[in-house]
C-alpha cells in the first residue's frame, strides 16, 4: 500500500507570493492532519479534515487555510507568504480520528 | 489546552548501551501519548501509543515506554541501542476529545556513538 504522498517536495517563494502545497493519503484513510515544523517553533499542528469538513484548527492566522476534497486528498493554502512562513510542512493521515496518524516526507518551504 | 517538555535536547549514548528519553505533559484532560521518530530528510514515523489499559506499552524497534499517570510522564526506554537509532525523537500528546490534534514536545536528538 503506498504511503502519503505530498508534492511537490521543495519550493522556494518570495515574500507576498501565495503557494498551495498537496497531500495524498494513504488509500482509505479520510482524515487528513497538518502540521508545521520549523528549528524554532517545533512541530505544531495547523489543522484537520475529516471526510471533507475542518475538525481542528491550530492557532494560526488565517492566512493559512486547507481544504478536503471528496477523495480525501487534501490541500493547504497560505497566502500573503512571510519569512516566518519557511518550514517543513507535515501532512498525516489515519484512517479515522484518534487512530495512528502516518506523516508523509514533507513539503519545505523557503520564502525569500 | 496541552503542553509536552521533553526534558532533554540531545542525549549522546554509546552503542549497545541503554537509553531513557523523557518526556512530562501537562493537560487538563484525560490524554493519549505517542512516541514519533524522525530520521533526517524523513516524516515522523509511529514508535509506540498509549491509549489506555496496561500502562507498559511496547512498540517498535525495541523500543518501551511507561505511562505515570501521578508523575505526568511517559518515558521512552531501549535497553540497547545501535547506530541505526540515531535520530530525533519527538512526544506527542492528544486530549481524548481532540481528535488527531497532536501538541508535540520539542524533541530529543538521540546520537548514537560507536
Amino acid at each position: 500500500k503506498a504511503g502519503v504522498t505530498q508534492t511537490p517536495r521543495y519550493l522556494i517563494k518570495t515574500r507576498g507570493q501565495q503557494v498551495t502545497l498537496s497531500c495524498s493519503p494513504i488509500s482509505g484513510h479520510r482524515s487528513v492532519s497538518w502540521y508545521q515544523q520549523t528549528p524554532g517553533q517545533g512541530l505544531q499542528f495547523l489543522f484537520e479534515y475529516f471526510s471533507e469538513t475542518q475538525r481542528n484548527k491550530g492557532n494560526f492566522p488565517g492566512r493559512f487555510s486547507g481544504r478536503q476534497f471528496s477523495n480525501s486528498r487534501s490541500e493547504m493554502n497560505v497566502s500573503t507568504l512571510e519569512l516566518g512562513d519557511s518550514a517543513l510542512y507535515l501532512c498525516a493521515s489515519s484512517i479515522r480520528s484518534y487512530n495512528e496518524q502516518f506523516f508523509g516526507p514533507g513539503t519545505r518551504l523557503t520564502v525569500l | 489546552a496541552q503542553s509536552v517538555t521533553q526534558l532533554d535536547s540531545q542525549v549522546p549514548v554509546f552503542e549497545e548501551a541503554p537509553v531513557e528519553l523523557r518526556c512530562n505533559y501537562s493537560s487538563s484532560v484525560s490524554v493519549y501519548l505517542f512516541w514519533y521518530v524522525q530520521y533526517p530528510n524523513q516524516g515522523l514515523q509511529l514508535l509506540l501509543k498509549y491509549l489506555s489499559g496496561s500502562t507498559l506499552v511496547k512498540g517498535i524497534n525495541g523500543f518501551e515506554a511507561e505511562f505515570n499517570k501521578s508523575q505526568t510522564s511517559f518515558h521512552l526506554r531501549k535497553p540497547s541501542v545501535h547506530i541505526s537509532d540515531t535520530a530525533e525523537y519527538f512526544c506527542a500528546v492528544s486530549g481524548v476529545n481532540a481528535g488527531n490534534m497532536l501538541t508535540f514536545g520539542g524533541g530529543t536528538r538521540l546520537m548514537v556513538k560507536p
